[in-house]
């Protein structure tokens, strides 16, 4: 399975955007690109994914470098409730359903 | 009401001890996970099942077993329960889209405590 990076900890002042980077060299031509966030003391939840495309929700963005290597996932204003660990992964066809997380970004927001 | 429900929410055990860790969907699933994860750590899958004839070991089943006793139940077993099992055990669900677009849907955790 391709390897994510992601820096282990970044901070943010509430109700100001946050860019959390992901680099993927290794990402394959099937590799989507997801991000979980977990908060605390509760399970993983799912937050966005993408292929190539530039991809919105209601929860965040997810901005897709052109040569796929690397990825930004975009929180609009941040919130004291964003305060998470987001785990950013790529899953393919072959993966069988499975998640790998590494250790993610840990984010705090400062009032 | 939750959609994917653990119980208990949290146990503590001695060593040797059988303990079963019980999860649930309301979601129609047919995809169910068992991860756990250590302090400070990513989860790891410990083991999967793609419907009730299917279970499948994940990258750390030794020590561990698993029933799924209908579509909406998958119950995790720690046959004789040892001190590094201590984790957070989390169950999720997913439905049977197959691709890399499936989305998983987690429950809020069991804490296990062996002592």
């Amino acid at each position: 399975d391709a390897k994510t990076t992601q820096p282990n900890s970044m901070e943010s002042n509430e109700e100001e955007p946050v860019h959390l980077p992901c680099n993927h060299s290794t990402i394959s031509g099937t590799d989507y690109i997801h991000w979980y966030r977990q908060l605390p003391s509760q399970g993983p939840e799912y937050v966005i994914h993408g292929l190539t495309s530039n991809v919105n929700n209601r929860m965040a963005s997810l901005a897709i470098a052109e040569d796929r290597k690397s990825s930004t996932l975009i929180l609009h204003r941040a919130t004291l409730r964003d305060a998470a660990v987001y785990y950013c992964i790529l899953r393919d066809v072959s993966n069988t359903g499975k998640l790998i997380f590494g250790q993610g970004t840990t984010l705090q927001v400062k009032p | 009401d939750a959609d994917v429900t653990q119980t208990p929410r949290n146990r503590i055990t001695k060593t040797g001890k059988r303990i079963m860790l019980e999860c649930s969907q309301t979601k129609g699933h047919d995809r169910m996970y068992w991860y756990r994860q250590d302090p400070g750590l990513g989860l790891r899958l410990i083991y999967y099942s793609f419907d009730v004839k299917d279970i499948n070991k994940g990258e750390i089943s030794d020590g561990y077993s698993v029933s799924r006793q209908a579509q909406a139940k998958f119950s995790l077993s720690l046959e004789s329960a040892i001190p590094n099992q201590t984790a957070l055990y989390f169950c999720a669900t997913s439905d049977s889209t197959g691709d890399a677009e499936e989305t998983q849907y987690f429950g809020p955790g069991t804490r296990l405590l062996v002592l």
